[in-house]
């Protein structure tokens, strides 16, 4: 089945950083979605991006499907950042396949 | 649009008892619902997909009598732990599709779970 590899798995930033985040998959998909989720486990759908760019504020992310790959940039990142960030792709059965996760840790 | 209430967001319950769930759909009908489970430290895990009015397709070794999973309107699913044991103990998820595959999934906050 399709895989989906994240990196970092681990990240530690100031705040004020930027950063990148990345999910790599397997297979073509026709679903993919980042997810934040903060450490009282709630989960907080940030992009639904099978291909291209979306910009949320200080959040952006950009897939490209062809090379199967997407990117998640944090600008300018702050406390409430901190927490574990999914990708998870989907294709034609419809079932989210979910990567492991970057967990994120925003020191002030 | 598109939010997903998820009830009861804690739990704790003695071992032997039976805990439901409640997934609902507020502001649109939702097609599929999903079931998620999360261990500490680790990613979702898929238990178990329901369409309304049919019966739910679990995953491998996930046991069907022990998980029960009701979806009886295209607005609520339920999940029933039955005879919860401690290692029942975890974070249950549930989410919900509007439309086909290449639509977005909207997740509930999730319930803690806790078995003594």
């Amino acid at each position: 089945g399709i895989q989906v590899e994240q990196s970092p798995p681990d990240l530690i930033l100031q705040e004020g950083a930027n950063s990148t985040l990345r999910c790599n998959f397997s297979d073509s998909v026709n679903n993919l979605q980042w997810f934040h989720q903060n450490p009282w486990g709630q989960l907080i759908n940030l992009f639904y991006i099978p291909s291209g760019t979306k910009q949320n504020g200080r959040l952006s992310a950009t897939t490209v499907a062809t090379e199967r790959y997407s990117l998640l940039y944090i600008s300018s990142s702050q406390t409430t950042d901190s927490g574990v960030y999914f990708c998870a792709v989907a294709y034609s059965n419809y079932q989210l396949i979910w990567g492991a996760g970057t967990k994120l840790i925003i020191k002030p | 649009g598109a939010v997903v209430s998820q009830h009861p967001s804690r739990v704790i319950c003695k071992s032997g008892t039976s805990v439901k769930i409640e997934c609902r759909s507020l502001d649109f009908q939702a097609t599929t619902m999903f079931w998620y489970r999360q261990f500490p430290k680790q990613s979702l895990m898929l238990m178990a997909t329901s369409n309304e009015g049919s019966k739910a397709t679990y995953e491998q070794g996930v046991e069907k009598d022990k998980f029960l999973i009701n979806h009886a309107s295209l607005t609520l699913s339920t999940l029933t732990v039955t005879s919860a044991h401690p290692e029942d103990s975890s974070f249950y998820i549930c989410s919900a599709r509007r439309g086909g595959s290449s639509s977005p999934l909207h997740f509930g906050n999730g319930t803690r779970l806790t078995v003594t």
